[in-house]
Formats: C-alpha cells, sequence, structure tokens
C-alpha cells in the first residue's frame, strides 16, 4: 500500500490567494482527519471525517478554511482567502475505526504565504 | 475535552544510555488508546508505541517502553540503549473511543537530542 498520499508536498503563495492541499487516504479506510503543525501551536486537529460524512469541524480556525471529502478516497482542504498565519505543516492521515487503533499520516504539505 | 500535556519541550541523552519522556492527560472516560509518535527531520509521524486503557500490562516494542499509570493519567516513554536514529521530536496522543469519533489529540511534543 502507498500510504497516504498528500498533495502537493510543498505549497508557496501570495497572501489572498486561494490555495487547496489534496489527500488520498489508504484504500478501505473510513476515517480521515486534517491536522495543523506550527511551532507555536503544535499539531492541532482541524476536523475528522467518518463515512465521508465531517463529524467533528470545532478544530477549523475560521470561515476561511474549509474541507470537503466527496468520496471514500479522495479529500480537500481549502483556504480562501490564505494569509501569512496560515503557513504551516499540513497533515492528512486515516484510519480503519473497526480495525486500527492509530491513524496512519501523510508526509505533510507544507504552505508558505507570503 | 480531553487534553494532553507535554511538560519537557526538549530532553537530551547519551548514546547508549536511557531516556523518559513524560506525559500526562485529562478526560473523563474509562476506555482510550494512548499512543507515542516520532517525527524526524523527514516529518513523518511513525507510531512507537501504543497501549489500550483497559490493559494494566505496560507496552513494550524492543527498546521502547512505556509507564501507564491509569489512575494518575501519566503515560511515560522510556528509551533504552539510546541510538543517534532516535534523535527526533516525540508526540503523546490520545484517542478517544466515544461512539461518533474516533480523534486523536496530540501533546507539544519533547524534542530528543543524542549526543554521540
Amino acid at each position: 500500500d502507498a500510504g497516504v498520499i498528500q498533495s502537493p508536498r510543498h505549497e508557496v503563495t501570495e497572501m489572498g490567494q486561494e490555495v487547496t492541499l489534496r489527500c488520498k487516504p489508504i484504500s478501505g479506510h473510513n476515517s480521515l482527519f486534517w491536522y495543523r503543525q506550527t511551532m507555536m501551536r503544535g499539531l492541532e486537529l482541524l476536523i475528522y471525517f467518518n463515512n465521508n460524512v465531517p463529524i467533528d469541524d470545532s478544530g477549523m480556525p475560521e470561515d476561511r478554511f474549509s474541507a470537503k471529502m466527496p468520496n471514500a478516497s479522495f479529500s480537500t482542504l481549502k483556504i480562501q482567502p490564505s494569509e501569512p498565519r496560515d503557513s504551516a505543516v499540513y497533515f492528512c492521515a486515516s484510519t480503519y475505526e473497526q480495525l486500527n487503533t492509530e491513524a496512519f499520516f501523510g508526509q505533510g504539505t507544507r504552505l508558505t504565504v507570503v | 475535552a480531553q487534553t494532553v500535556t507535554q511538560s519537557q519541550p526538549e530532553m537530551s541523552v547519551q548514546e547508549a544510555e536511557t531516556v523518559t519522556l513524560s506525559c500526562t492527560y485529562d478526560t473523563s472516560e474509562s476506555d482510550y488508546y494512548l499512543f507515542w509518535y516520532k517525527q524526524p527531520p523527514s516529518r513523518q509521524m511513525i507510531l512507537v508505541i501504543r497501549q489500550e486503557a483497559y490493559k494494566q500490562q505496560n507496552a513494550t516494542e524492543n527498546r521502547f517502553s512505556v509507564n501507564f499509570q491509569k489512575a494518575a493519567k501519566s503515560f511515560s516513554l522510556k528509551i533504552s540503549d539510546s541510538q543517534l536514529g532516535d534523535a527526533a521530536m516525540y508526540f503523546c496522543a490520545y484517542r478517544s473511543l466515544w461512539a461518533g469519533g474516533f480523534k486523536t489529540i496530540f501533546g507539544a511534543g519533547t524534542r530528543l537530542f543524542v549526543k554521540a
């Protein structure tokens, strides 16, 4: 299995631009998580989906952030408009709740907003 | 809401020696999982060890072991015979098991330095 695949690995964008981060979970997994990692705040859970349905989005920082999971094999995290304080590493993770205990992480996307 | 606290921002250990990383958590739940993840400079999150709350026996994985104290809500990681490759950020994590979701919450992390 290729594991959780995130794209792009690195993204540099200008303030005010729309940014879309992509994630392909491990095939067969039914839960997907988006995390943000910064030096100041560590790893924060932004949102998680179960069977493609958003279960808890209380970690989404503000309305500029949105996440979708149109099917079991794809999810996006969109920031519109982006701001310099959104610069961070964004991780996607997936798991199969009825079988696995831990989440499996992708390599992360390093986002820089200038 | 559950919280995970790692009180040691940085730790240092001499190669071949033993180091213990601390973690405490707060929860009102009785069933849950606890994890230690390692994040090397490559930034990949790697599972080191897991502990089921209903098991009293401490988990062990080769040179890595935990001291799980459920009543004290403490979950420390012991690394024996430290190696240069153990240098990384270590995150303690809590996973809820309540119906409707299985989200994982992470501590702030401890950066481990290994001296040759």
